[in-house]
């Protein structure tokens, strides 16, 4: 079944403990993406990849940090989380060739930080 | 600069009614998307908008994309309340480095009621 995975759904952490929330997907896509999403803000990127070793910021990339060693995994680092970085979680992936360049979104990672 | 804005952004409908979403967008892309997100979810993909005058329907949902007037629609037809669940619309970036990226809109919050 073609998904994109993150682990974990669920994290309650402590100002300043550094955390990873890890995403994975099985669709070959070369571009990868990180969301979060605030009430009443929608779905704001925090970074983005187009390839292996290419990464770049989104519009709200203060206080994170990504890596693309292998196309099919993205992760999210928080180096030092802060309580304003309590959100709801999304990475997604798409093709960069096609027509309709879909993205298709995780599950969620539901981050409490206090 | 993309911007997105979604009206309204809570929508209380009885069932049976019609009602429609706007989603305008500021600068020129080529793909607009639409998306269904219900409570503690993921977003799901409705719809992909390509060209001027697109119109795509599924079920009592019927998207349309008006490129000119930098305007797309989501109608609503006789709601019925498995509709309730929260819509985005989405805007393709063209230009720049962040091309491809997606802009969200807020979100519309809508609520069926018998």
């Amino acid at each position: 079944e073609a998904q994109v995975t993150q682990n974990p759904r669920y994290l309650i952490t402590v100002t300043g403990k550094k955390l990873t929330v890890t995403c994975s997907q099985n669709m070959n896509h070369e571009y990868m993406s990180w969301y979060r999403q605030d009430p009443g803000l929608g779905l704001r990127q925090i970074y983005y990849s187009m390839n292996v070793e290419v990464t770049d910021k989104g519009d709200v990339p203060e206080g994170y940090k990504v890596s693309r060693k292998e196309k099919r995994n993205f992760p999210l680092i928080l180096e030092s989380p802060s309580p304003n970085q309590t959100s709801l979680y999304f990475c997604a992936s798409r093709p960069i060739r096609g027509i309709f360049y879909e993205q298709y979104f995780g599950p969620g990672t539901r981050l409490t930080v206090t | 600069e993309l911007k997105v804005e979604q009206n309204p952004l809570f929508l209380s409908m009885q069932e049976g009614k019609n009602y429609t979403i706007y989603c305008n967008y500021s600068t020129t892309s080529d793909r607009l998307y639409w998306y269904r997100q219900d409570p503690g979810k993921s977003l799901e993909s409705l719809f992909v908008l390509l060209s001027n005058g697109a119109v795509k329907q599924e079920g009592r949902l019927m998207a349309s994309l008006d490129t000119k007037a930098r305007l797309s629609t989501l109608h609503i037809t006789a709601a019925v309340h498995d509709l309730s669940a929260t819509y985005f619309c989405a805007v393709r970036t063209n230009y720049g480095g962040s091309q491809g990226n997606l802009i969200f809109g807020k979100g519309t919050k809508l609520s069926v009621k018998p």
